[in-house]
Order: C-alpha cells, then sequence, then structure tokens
C-alpha cells in the first residue's frame, strides 16, 4: 500500500529565511508525487509534481521539489520565504493506471517578520 | 475555466438529518474524486468515478454514506442519517488523464453536524 509521511507537523520560520519541508513515501513502481498548498478556509491548490525526467521540478510561487529515489524523498524548497507562504502543504502520491492520490497529514508552516 | 464547483461552502445540520454535497467537475475532466478531511485522519479518498462509474469506494466509511454520479458534469455525496463524526470538511477534486494526473480541487463544504 502507497503511503506519505511528512515528519514536521508545524515549522516557523523567519521571513526571509530558506524553507524545506521533508517528504517520505512509500509505493511499489514509479511513483507521481505532488505537493498543494492549503490556505485557512481554501482549498488545495497544486504547486508542483514530478512524473519522470528531471529530478529537480520547478513550481508556483518560487517553489521547487527534488525527488531521490534512493531515499524516497521529494522534499519541497523555496530559497526565501515570504510571509504570504504561511499555510498548510501536502505532499502525495500516485501512480501510472491508479490514480487515486495518497496524502500526507500536512507540515503547517507560519512565518514570523 | 470555471474550476471545480461545489455547493453550499458551509453546511450546518442535526444529527439524523440528511445532508447532500454537491460536485460540478471540470468540463471534459473524465475521474472525479471525494475526499473527507478531518484533524485526527488528515485528507481521505472516499470513492472516486472513472467517466461516471464509481471504481473504489472503499473509503466511504460507513453505509449511511452514498456517492453518485448521473452525468459527467454532476456528482452529489449524501449522508443519511448524519452524525457528529461526519463533521469535516469535503473536497471533490477532478482530472483528465490524457492531461496528467494532477487532481483539481473545489473549494470544499464545511459540514458541521450538531
Amino acid at each position: 500500500a502507497q503511503s506519505v509521511t511528512q515528519p514536521d507537523i508545524h515549522i516557523t520560520v523567519s521571513e526571509g529565511a530558506s524553507l524545506e519541508l521533508r517528504c517520505n513515501y512509500s509505493y511499489g513502481a514509479t511513483p507521481y508525487l505532488f505537493w498543494y498548498v492549503q490556505s485557512p478556509g481554501q482549498g488545495l491548490q497544486l504547486l508542483l509534481k514530478y512524473f519522470s525526467g528531471d529530478t529537480l521540478v520547478q513550481g508556483i510561487k518560487g517553489f521547487e521539489a527534488e525527488f531521490k529515489r534512493s531515499q524516497s524523498s521529494f522534499n519541497l524548497r523555496k530559497p526565501s520565504v515570504h510571509w504570504s507562504d504561511a499555510a498548510e502543504y501536502f505532499c502525495a502520491v500516485s501512480g501510472a493506471g491508479s490514480y487515486q492520490l495518497t496524502f500526507g497529514k500536512g507540515t503547517k508552516l507560519s512565518v514570523i517578520p | 475555466d470555471a474550476g471545480v464547483i461545489q455547493s453550499p461552502r458551509h453546511e450546518v445540520t442535526e444529527m439524523g438529518q440528511e445532508v447532500t454535497l454537491r460536485c460540478k467537475p471540470i468540463s471534459g475532466h473524465n475521474s472525479l474524486f471525494w475526499y473527507r478531511q478531518t484533524m485526527m485522519r488528515g485528507l481521505e479518498l472516499l470513492i472516486y468515478f472513472n467517466n461516471n462509474v464509481p471504481i473504489d469506494d472503499s473509503g466511504m466509511p460507513e453505509d449511511r454514506f452514498s456517492a453518485k454520479m448521473p452525468n459527467a458534469s454532476f456528482s452529489t455525496l449524501k449522508i443519511q442519517p448524519s452524525e457528529p463524526r461526519d463533521s469535516a470538511v469535503y473536497f471533490c477534486a477532478s482530472f483528465r488523464a490524457s492531461g496528467g494526473p494532477e487532481q483539481f480541487f473545489g473549494p470544499g463544504t464545511r459540514l458541521t453536524v450538531l
């Protein structure tokens, strides 16, 4: 069965600091990997996705993520965080032929001025 | 494109009442998913449809829950009778396999059962 682990429930960073959110997955075949962001009271917005090819993927809002097969990881990064990035971030996995998403429990990001 | 549309956005009801949540997927998308989000369990897949046919409903918690997709542009999730533990945010998402497997989410329905 597929699963996603986001080990950090809550992270606080200062505005302008760099950010890395961790995600580890378990999947029997080549995974499709996603990061979604959810602002309070809102739905989920896709930040970026990995299907194949270059293991470093760029997304919206200046985010990027790197797929590391050997570590079963897909960590999300941003070089300089803005106050508007405060939200909850979800990592998810699915696969070819089975498009059901399995989500991690999420990491809540707080940004302090 | 209007995106995935869900209604109502908020629903407050009393235990034992029937609740119907509605979803309109993005035009041209042939797969639709219903998720439930709670603090305790996070985001859980309840059921998904492909070409209006239910493919996997193993996530539906009990017989009190049912979902239908009578046509490509409309789906409902019904809870009858509702219970306080059904209180959650319910999301609908859609995608088109030929366009890539990323799912597009609606804004959600926040359900409160008193």
